[in-house]
């Protein structure tokens, strides 16, 4: 499969504890997006990296969350001090970076329970 | 900041039957309209997309209207079918400084029944 890959597919965490996601995606594709999605609702926009730099972050991305997108490949996606409001399915995307608003391909999620 | 509105929030249809589902957005800046389909556990999958300097596109049963005058757009399914069951979002993005993220409506879940 050489699609957007996410790992794990599945978290459960405590509230306050760490957790840190990863995303790999489609090769030769130089922008990473971040999305979160809850029960019902379309993925909201979270951040976004054109190769290694961080271009974007939504006012939603709070100081708890952090992303990285070292050597322009990977991305992990950390939130620290978890809380309950935080549960939800964390979707990474890839573009090839040519146009501005090129075709985003997902990945299959994270998702994300604090208890 | 853009903001869309998808409608309705779910639609049954009969197989064979047609689908439409509407979007409206905010932004006269926005230039791209995707539509995404989304199974039950699955990932979001682009079924179609139009640029602003068209005003309907078509892929097979699949199509997309696009008005900029009234700032909506729309996804038609012709002939459908069971595996056409799922939620569709449709989004909108805007080429403007360097921001180049998606902003989703809220889904319409689509159910088709034999």
């Amino acid at each position: 499969d050489t699609g957007v890959s996410q790992n794990p597919r599945h978290k459960i965490t405590k509230r306050g504890q760490n957790v840190t996601f990863r995303c790999d995606p489609i090769s030769e594709h130089n922008r990473l997006y971040w999305y979160r999605q809850t029960l019902g609702q379309g993925p909201e926009f979270l951040t976004y990296f054109q190769n290694e730099a961080q271009l974007e972050k939504s006012r939603l991305l709070s100081d708890r969350f952090s992303a990285e997108r070292p050597k322009g490949s990977f991305s992990t996606l950390e939130i620290q001090r978890t809380e309950q409001g935080d549960s939800a399915m964390y979707l990474c995307a890839s573009s090839l970076g040519v146009l501005r608003t090129d075709t985003q391909y997902f990945g299959p999620g994270t998702r994300l329970t604090v208890l | 900041g853009e903001n869309v509105e998808q409608h309705p929030s779910t639609l049954s249809v009969q197989e064979g039957d047609s689908a439409v589902i509407k979007c409206t957005y905010s932004d006269s800046a926005s230039n791209y309209f995707p539509w995404y389909k989304q199974e039950l556990g699955k990932r979001p999958q682009l079924i179609i997309d139009i640029r602003s300097n068209v005003g309907e596109k078509k892929d097979q049963r699949i199509a997309v209207t696009l008005n900029k005058t009234a700032k909506h757009f729309s996804l038609h399914i012709t002939e459908t079918q069971p595996e056409d069951s799922a939620v569709y979002f449709c989004a909108a993005s805007s080429n403007t400084g360097t921001a180049s993220k998606l902003t989703f409506g809220t889904g319409t879940r689509l159910q088709v029944t034999l």
